[in-house]
């Protein structure tokens, strides 16, 4: 079974100063790892994701994300965060010995970015 | 423009009246899916759909039906809704493959069970 924890409900920084929202995961296999964003009243937008090779990846409006397999972590970040940044983030796990179709989301983090 | 398609966006109805969220997408993907999105247990899985004909239950499966007739539709169905169904609902769709996986969602179908 997989499943999916982001230990924190909200995160809040002032805008430029460096934002981290945590991730961390248990699967059976290995994983595939994915980081959401959720503006208010719309659906949810794929930031970026880990299949393998380079534990940095970086994807999109500056973010960037470090997978950690000893830790199980898979912490989202950016160096200097944009007012316009607020929003929900979810991380997501889909486990490769698990059906293909199956993804588990955690809880979310509501990030809050201050001018 | 690529997109996924939901309806309708907002919805009240009454307990044990059945009614279908519809989800079209445009991509010719294979892979479609249900969530509904609660506050503080984030999105859980309803059901997924490997290809035409091909579905399978998520983590929350009780109480929906789905049909995978066609490649682009993926209707959601509650055949007599109850007030534990008032949620947010996502379609979401992806191409199937290694290297992929990423999901694209529709802009979500707000429910209300009374």
């Amino acid at each position: 079974a997989q499943s999916v924890a982001q230990p924190e409900d909200q995160v809040k920084v002032a805008e430029g100063n460096p934002l981290t929202v945590k991730c961390t995961y248990s699967v059976s296999g290995n994983p595939y790892l994915f980081w959401y964003v959720q503006y208010p009243n719309r659906g949810l937008q794929f930031l970026l994701k880990y299949i393998t090779g380079d534990n940095l990846v970086k994807g999109s409006y500056g973010f960037e994300a470090e997978f950690n397999k000893s830790q199980t972590s898979f912490h989202l970040k950016k160096p200097s965060a944009l007012v316009s940044d607020s929003a929900l983030y979810f991380c997501a796990v889909r486990d490769i010995a698990d059906s293909w179709g199956k993804f588990q989301f955690g809880a979310g983090t509501q990030v809050v970015v201050t001018p | 423009e690529a997109q996924v398609t939901q309806n309708p966006r907002y919805l009240i109805t009454v307990t044990g009246k059945k009614l279908t969220v519809t989800c079209s997408q445009n991509m010719n993907h294979e892979y479609m899916s249900w969530y509904r999105q609660d506050p503080g247990l984030g999105l859980r899985q309803i059901y997924y759909s490997m290809n035409v004909e091909v579905t399978d239950k998520g983590d929350v499966p009780e109480g929906y039906k789905v049909s995978r007739k066609e490649k682009r539709n993926f209707p959601l169905i509650l055949e007599s809704p109850s007030p534990n169904q008032t949620s947010l609902y996502f379609c979401a769709s992806s191409l199937k493959g290694i290297n992929t996986g990423e999901l694209f969602f529709g802009e979500g179908s707000r429910l209300t069970v009374l």
